[in-house]
């Protein structure tokens, strides 16, 4: 069964490093998503990617942030001169259309963040 | 905005028991709601949906009602196992607008003893 893959599962980066989150979406899927979640908190949208460029993003994703689609399978997120408030759980997911009322996000198992 | 409210958790229960996992939502527009669940090292899954009021989502014995009146998608199942051990996540997507996102609570862990 196709799947949403992320590595790594967990990185451990120092305070103002940079650091990439990497995802492959499944291969016939057009949007794509970064979602995170704070430990004991909500699971928040962060971004959303479609056609080479974002679609949406929340006032979470500022200039912080970026998203890439370097080449036709992977789907990158970078977090430049991470902050502790950066530690989280970071979600991926994809999907086949736009409209999730007719269409699944499929998520990856997500990327384990820790600033120290 | 858009939000979504799930009851306290963790949640234990003994095999075979019923389970209600509450959810409340507070939406503009007419929004499509979602139960996600994560098992053990895996992503985030679709478990059900409804895309309008009064819809009834299902899948795995597991069932949620889409109630307008009180703005509820309460997750049941009337017998669980222990592989039900999860955490699960409700969460809504507007129709209208940024149809492209969904909005989720904060998850609850259940967990089934045998």
């Amino acid at each position: 069964e196709p799947e949403v893959t992320q590595t790594p599962s967990h990185q451990v980066t120092q305070m103002g490093q940079e650091v990439i989150l990497r995802c492959v979406p499944i291969s016939n899927h057009l949007y794509f998503y970064w979602y995170r979640q704070i430990l004991g908190q909500k699971v928040e949208f962060l971004v959303s990617f479609y056609n080479n460029e974002i679609s949406e993003k929340s006032e979470i994703f500022d200039d912080q942030f970026s998203v890439e689609r370097p080449d036709g399978s992977n789907f990158t997120l970078k977090i430049r001169s991470t902050k502790l408030e950066d530690s989280a759980m970071y979600f991926c997911a994809s999907s086949v259309g736009g409209r999730l009322m007719n269409t699944e996000a499929f998520f990856g198992q997500g990327t384990r963040l820790t600033v120290v | 905005g858009n939000s979504v409210t799930q009851m306290e958790g963790p949640v234990t229960l003994s095999e075979e028991a019923f389970l209600t996992i509450n959810c409340t939502y507070t939406a503009t527009g007419y929004p499509s709601l979602f139960w996600y669940v994560q098992y053990p090292g895996e992503g985030l899954q679709l478990l059900l949906k409804a895309t309008k009021a009064d819809d009834k989502g299902s899948n795995k014995g597991f069932e949620a009602t889409y109630r307008k009146e009180t703005t509820s998608f309460h997750l049941e199942k009337g017998s669980v196992q222990v592989s039900d051990s999860a955490v699960y996540f409700c969460a809504l997507s507007a129709v209208t607008g940024a149809n492209s996102k969904l909005t989720f609570g904060k998850g609850i862990t259940l967990s089934v003893r045998p």
